[in-house]
């Protein structure tokens, strides 16, 4: 059982919705990540927020939208969104320490996009 | 430029015997190593890390392996087992990143 729980497992939108992947761990880690995963490729790093301020975005297009309200979620606003965001989306969160850490990932959502 | 290079996207091994993937790297700013396990449809399990302060790190049947000099990594696995038929992914960060990574994968098959 993964303790990164990511809703909702799958969606499926058109072009012109607005949705919204959600991300939430109990773990008090404090370093929460999105990453994007296209079939048969590694992951790839989307945002990172660090003490709920973002702290990386890997020039993102802005039709995605990430908001870390609290230490504990983790969320990823889509709009507009094209053909080839269609992809796993995956959350991930770490311990922040002296101490290298790893990050532990939920399941993902796979998106489909029409 | 990839930076993590896992050269076999697959393997298949008898149970029982041992699994061994290999992983390089280029960035001699990497110092911290890690293996994710991956079934389908589901996210990526952390395995085993490494420090590049060491040269081994052993947890129960996985053992991973670092050649700083060679900027070169593997995973035994040990005995392996039908349940380890799986992706396995290596991943690399740099001091003071966040940032994970991650080769390629590669796909074990551990035959009966």
């Amino acid at each position: 059982d993964t303790e990164v729980t990511q809703t909702p497992k799958h969606l499926v939108m058109g072009m012109t919705n607005k949705k919204s992947l959600k991300c939430e761990q109990h773990m008090g880690h404090r370093a929460m990540y999105w990453y994007k995963q296209k079939a048969k490729k590694p992951p790839e790093l989307m945002f990172v927020y660090s003490y709920e301020k973002l702290s990386i975005n890997e020039s993102v297009p802005s039709r995605f939208s990430p908001e870390c309200p609290n230490s504990s979620l983790l969320n990823l606003h889509l709009h507009a969104l094209q053909p080839e965001d269609s992809a796993l989306y995956l959350c991930a969160s770490s311990q922040v320490s002296g101490v290298r850490q790893p990050q532990h990932f939920g399941d993902g959502t796979r998106l489909s996009i029409l | 430029d990839q930076q993590v290079k896992q050269n076999s996207p697959s393997l298949s091994v008898q149970e029982g015997r041992i699994s061994i993937l290999n992983c390089d790297y280029t960035n001699s700013m990497f110092d911290y190593f890690l293996w994710y396990k991956k079934y389908p449809a589901e996210g990526p399990t952390f395995l085993i890390s490494i420090s590049s302060i060491k040269d081994k790190n052993e947890d129960g049947r996985f053992t991973v392996f670092l050649n700083k000099s060679a900027k070169h990594l593997s995973l035994h696995i040990v005995p392996s087992q039908p349940g380890d038929s799986a992706v396995y992914f290596c991943a690399a960060s740099g001091a003071g990143s966040y940032q994970l990574t991650f080769g390629k994968g590669t796909k074990l098959s551990v035959i009966p």
